[in-house]
């Protein structure tokens, strides 16, 4: 049971350039979650899915796309990658929303130059 | 938005040291979670609580809704439990549509 892995771990990217980051959950999950967390800051919420086939926009959307073809994966894209967006990345997941506990990844740190 | 706020916001104490970390919040909540992030990064649960206390070990949590306040308490503390704690409520109080984090509180506990 690897519970949520994040792939790449690390991942430099110049100004432009496009990358899709993948969170695999193999707990049966229902709802999963994009965060960004930067310095000084509280995690934040980029994209989130209540299902498969299902996205929504959370606190920092603009830059991101997200897709959730298959219940066990969630992609978040950028498709044309910002300085603005170097920061470290988590997905987390769980069964029935924030009401219970969260399971999250080791984090994909990710620096555009 | 909820909002959230902790205190301390860095914290340095010695071996043994009876630890309180403080959380507050704007908007009525189903639940508050309190997590660790270790100096590696990962994050890990803690606690979720939507009343009264929860205890793990030598940790203690505790929750005041009325008061939209909570508490994290560390007993006999142990230079491993230095990390980053973090506080975390549903982002528009409850439902499925994610967390809203604390900035955290960093803690060293020295031996």
């Amino acid at each position: 049971n690897a519970g949520v892995t994040q792939t790449p771990k690390f991942r430099v990217l110049k100004t432009g350039q496009s990358m899709t980051l993948l969170c695999a959950q193999d707990m049966n999950h229902e709802y999963m979650y994009w965060y960004r967390q930067d310095p000084g800051m509280g995690l934040r919420l980029i994209h989130y899915s209540v299902g498969e086939g299902t996205t929504a926009k959370g606190e920092v959307p603009d830059g991101y796309n997200v897709s959730r073809l298959k219940k066990q994966n969630f992609l978040l894209g950028l498709e044309s990658a910002a300085p603005s967006q170097t920061s470290v990345y988590f997905c987390a997941s769980s069964f029935t929303g924030t009401s219970e506990y969260g399971y999250f990844g080791p984090g994909t740190r990710l620096t555009v130059t | 938005k909820n909002e959230v706020e902790q205190s301390p916001q860095n914290l340095t104490a010695q071996e043994g040291e009876f630890i309180t970390i403080n959380c507050s919040y704007s908007v009525g909540i189903s639940a508050l979670h309190w997590l660790q992030q270790h100096p590696g990064g990962g994050i890990v649960s803690l606690f979720m609580l939507s009343s009264g206390k929860k205890k793990h070990g030598r940790l203690i949590a505790t929750i005041n809704i009325q008061e939209k306040h909570s508490s994290l308490h560390i007993t006999a503390s142990h230079p491993r439990d230095s990390a980053v704690y973090i506080c975390a409520v549903p982002y528009s109080g409850g439902g499925a549509d994610g967390l809203t984090f604390g900035k955290g509180t960093h803690l060293i506990i020295q031996p």
